[in-house]
């Protein structure tokens, strides 16, 4: 079983739309948890960072993290045609390892216009 | 601050051939990365390099070498390309893994064709 699952997608949405994305997890140690946002032909860049627990809002962005049900969601608000690109979730736990965050695969999302 | 820069930005090989990617970074980060992209499969890390002086494998590090140049510079060698290492290649840094907040920064990538 993989670390962290991750829907592919690609997941389609007319503009205007609210937009939910999702990531599963296995390693109950994982305490810091962000969201990646990668447009094509780009590198991933930081979108949202959470520690534990709970909410954290930026803008049309919120990230959302449950903890005891080991999923953590992005919920993008009044979704526009600039927000298509591949979201990919990653988490690491206090001192993990030298090797880093572990990364889910990717969701790639499509809004429509 | 330029982040992270890597060069080429493209390169095609055919089989057996050489060459190094070139990662570099201007934010005085002490831990950097090296890791695959290909469809289907996310992000794969290949090699990382937890402070200067000392590199590690990681997930798929066969076929692959790196060198810590120096604490700005974290290259990537394939010594002998085959076509499977058709991918796209990102560098990326991070202030130090021991960090409780240890946002990666990620170049630009590297789309690298093997013939």
């Amino acid at each position: 079983q993989k670390e962290v699952e991750q829907d592919p997608g690609p997941l389609s949405v007319p503009e205007g739309a609210i937009v939910s994305l999702n990531c599963t997890y296995s390693n109950s140690a994982f305490q810091y948890f962000m969201w990646y946002r990668q447009y094509s032909r780009k590198g991933p860049e930081l979108l949202m960072y959470t520690y534990s627990s709970g909410n954290k809002e930026d803008g049309r962005f919120t990230a959302q993290v449950d903890k005891s049900s080991k999923y953590i969601s992005l919920f993008i608000r009044d979704s526009q045609p600039s927000d298509s690109a591949t979201y990919l979730c990653a988490m690491s736990s206090p001192g993990g390892g030298a090797d880093g965050l572990t990364f889910g695969k990717g969701t790639h999302l499509i809004i429509q216009p | 601050n330029a982040g992270v820069t890597q060069t080429p930005k493209f390169q095609v090989l055919k089989t057996g051939q050489s060459m190094t990617l070139q990662c570099a970074q201007d934010m005085n980060h002490n831990s950097m990365y090296w890791y695959r992209q290909d469809p289907g499969m996310g992000l794969r890390l290949i090699y990382y390099s937890a402070s200067e002086g000392t590199t590690d494998k990681g997930e798929v590090p066969n076929g692959y070498n790196v060198s810590r140049l120096n604490k700005r510079e974290f290259s990537l060698r394939l010594e002998s390309a085959a076509p499977s290492q058709t991918s796209v290649y990102f560098c990326a840094s991070t202030q130090s893994w021991r960090s409780s907040y240890n946002e990666q920064f990620f170049g630009p990538g590297t789309r690298l064709t093997v013939l």
